[in-house]
């Protein structure tokens, strides 16, 4: 089975700060994503990648950043926290296109 | 308009009886479709893919998929206390997943 590991499971950070969501899968995958999911308005793709050094804004990139610099890690970057980033972050990957993703178990970020 | 819209529940359904899922979707050019189950503070899990017109089933799942009208559906049929959870419809287009919003399901005991 594919695997996606999420180095962390809840984080508190202070508004302000730079914050690093790391992701890494096993299967060789190219493409990863990084969504986000909120209460009432599902999930929502911020960023993605289809290769190595390679990134694609999703549909709200604004205040993210993301770094791939090998093929089995993806992070998400949050250069300057600020608290309506506060959320559940899911990282996913997959095969291809005929496939759908397998998700990690998700960073619930808090900024206070 | 949203891209993947479904029918927003919750839907309560007593155990043994069939759960009806239903999702729409905007783009003509989405190609395959997935139904994910997501327990209360966990990841979503995959749980059926569909790419051609007409029904799949896999245990008690079976997905229909209608193209000429937009339409996905999922059935749970002999449903479980265990299937209580919100189920996700999305479609694949370009290069991304689109996920609905979701569909809270309870299964009375």
């Amino acid at each position: 089975d594919v695997k996606v590991t999420q180095s962390s499971r809840y984080l508190v950070k202070r508004t302000g700060e730079k914050v690093f969501l790391e992701c890494v899968q096993d299967m060789d995958h190219e493409n990863m994503f990084w969504y986000r999911q909120d209460p009432g308005l599902g999930l929502r793709l911020i960023y993605f990648s289809y290769d190595v050094k390679m990134k694609e804004k999703g549909d709200i990139p604004e205040g993210y950043s993301v770094s791939r610099e090998k093929k089995e890690r993806f992070s998400l970057i949050l250069e300057s926290a600020s608290t309506n980033q506060t959320s559940m972050y899911l990282c996913a990957s997959r095969q291809d296109r005929l496939y759908g993703y397998t998700f990690g178990s998700g960073t619930r970020l808090t900024v206070v | 308009q949203k891209e993947v819209e479904q029918n927003s529940g919750p839907l309560s359904v007593p155990e043994g009886a069939i759960a009806s899922l239903n999702c729409t979707y905007s783009d003509r050019g989405s190609q395959s479709f997935f139904w994910y189950r997501q327990y209360s503070g966990k990841s979503p899990e995959l749980i059926m893919s569909i790419y051609s017109n007409g029904d799949k089933e896999d245990g008690r799942f079976t997905a229909q998929l209608n193209k000429a009208s937009q339409y996905v559906s999922l059935l749970i049929r002999d449903s479980q206390p265990s299937d209580s959870a919100t189920y996700l419809c999305a479609a694949f287009n370009d290069y991304k997943l689109s996920f609905g919003a979701g569909t809270t399901v309870t299964v009375r005991a």
